[in-house]
């Protein structure tokens, strides 16, 4: 089983709800890392995440808004979506240290599609 | 500019064959990071192995094993009489450095679709 859960497994949403996708993490590690995977490709850093800190945001679209609010959660909050966001979104977590050599645990992810 | 390259988009083997999947990584680091994870069709990315730029020793366990060899930029995965179960994409990543506050960014290649028959 993997240690880092995602929740929920599968989402459909309308162009004008608004949800949330859900990461947790009991392994102690303080980042954390938000990812989106289209199908047939390798996954597209979307944030990282450096104790609770938002240290990397790749250019994502404000409909996109992370949340880190403890060590161990960490939240996507998604409005306003266009059917082109219809992927896998995997949540990833690590160790922090002065070496960046520490693999990334990734969770099992949230199949979106938007209608 | 591509930084991890892995040619094979596809490969179907029997069950029992060994395989091999490539990868050539470019970085003008000279420490860096290099890995290997598997996707299943569940989705989840498993990690299976890091090798630092120092060390070049090959690597066993059970049956996969992994030769880096820097004078090629090349981490190559072998796995030996595949089973059905190890039908997956196969990831391999880069990691060249401080994204800043002891984070880090993964870059990686498009994968490998490995399809073992039974």
């Amino acid at each position: 089983d993997t240690e880092v859960t995602q929740t929920p497994k599968h989402l459909v949403m309308g162009m004008t709800n608004k949800k949330s996708l859900k990461c947790e993490q009991h392994m102690g590690h303080r980042a954390m890392y938000w990812y989106k995977q289209k199908a047939k490709k390798p996954p597209e850093l979307m944030f990282v995440y450096s104790y609770e800190k938002l240290s990397i945001n790749e250019s994502v679209p404000s409909r996109f808004s992370p949340e880190c609010p403890n060590s161990s959660l960490l939240n996507l909050h998604l409005h306003a979506l266009q059917p082109e966001d219809s992927a896998l979104y995997l949540c990833a977590s690590s160790q922090v240290g002065t070496a960046f050599n520490q693999p990334q645990h990734f969770g099992d992810g949230t199949r979106l599609s938007i209608l | 500019a591509q930084k991890v390259t892995q040619a094979q988009t596809e490969i179907s083997v029997v069950e029992k064959e060994d395989v091999t999947l490539d990868c050539v990584y470019e970085t003008r680091d000279t420490t860096y990071y290099l890995f290997w994870y598997k996707q299943p069709p569940s989705g989840e990315l498993v990690f299976l192995i890091r090798r630092n730029s120092f060390d070049e020793q090959n690597e066993i366990s059970g049956r996969y094993s992994w030769n880096f060899q820097k004078s090629t930029s090349s981490f190559n995965f072998t796995i030996t009489a595949s089973q059905v179960v190890d039908s997956a994409v196969y990831f391999c990543a880069l990691s060249e450095g401080y994204s800043g506050a002891g984070s880090y960014q993964l870059t990686f290649g498009k994968g490998t679709k490995l399809s073992v028959i039974p």
